[in-house]
């Protein structure tokens, strides 16, 4: 059975500052996600990884995927309040999982001033 | 843009009453899934359907839950006799093919079991 493990859980960071959250996974992956999620809100795609060495970057965040190491990493540059929100990662099996997507436990993150 | 939309965004049931959560999924996907997420917690998988069959389901989807797509563009979750614990957040979400392809979420629908 798949586990997909992050941390920290909890995150709270002066804005400006830099952090990474990880995400580690047991078993090969297809592709793995990363999603941020506001209080009651649905899931926003942030990055999609798909090969090893992959690395991402959307504004402050920037993601990367080692196969190898069954590792990803969001990494938090010159974090801003805006940032503040609940980020996941999630990982597809590929194979015949038909694109079920297990997920970690979240990361939520709150940028003070 | 595309997206996959939920009805209600929230309902509020009482204990041992069936609901019926609906999504009509992006128009030219072709697999279906259906997510939950317990106040706090992660996002849980319930189930996967393709080519109108449940393709993988997980163990928390039991006899209690069916999925159906009933005319060709929605797709639904029903519980038959829900619970306490049924509350959560519940997420649809599409996509063209599979695990070869980005899934697409749509806004939740907040189950409240009373």
């Amino acid at each position: 059975e798949l586990k997909v493990e992050q941390n920290p859980l909890f995150l709270s960071m002066q804005e400006g500052k830099n952090y990474t959250i990880y995400c580690n996974y047991s078993t090969t992956s297809d592709r793995l996600y990363w999603y941020r999620q506001d209080p009651g809100k649905s899931l926003e795609s942030l990055f999609v990884l798909l090969s090893n060495g992959a690395v991402k970057q959307e504004g402050r965040l920037m993601a990367s995927l080692d196969t190898k190491a069954r590792l990803s990493t969001l990494h938090i540059t010159a974090a801003v309040h805006d940032l503040s929100a609940t980020y996941f990662c999630a990982v597809d099996e590929g194979g015949t999982s038909y694109g079920k997507l297990t997920f970690g436990q979240g990361t939520i993150l709150t940028v003070h001033p | 843009e595309p997206e996959v939309t939920q009805t209600p965004s929230h309902q509020v049931t009482q204990m041992g009453q069936e609901v019926i959560l609906r999504c009509v999924p992006i128009s030219n996907h072709l697999y279906f899934y259906w997510y939950r997420q317990i106040l706090g917690q992660k996002v849980e998988f319930l189930v996967s359907f393709y080519n109108n069959e449940i393709s993988e389901k997980s163990e928390i989807f039991d006899d209690q839950f069916s999925v159906e797509r009933p005319d060709g563009s929605n797709f639904t979750l029903k519980i038959r006799s829900t619970k306490l614990e049924d509350s959560a957040m519940y997420f649809c979400a599409s996509s063209v093919q599979g695990s070869k392809t980005e899934a697409f979420f749509g806004q939740g629908t907040r189950l409240t079991v009373v």
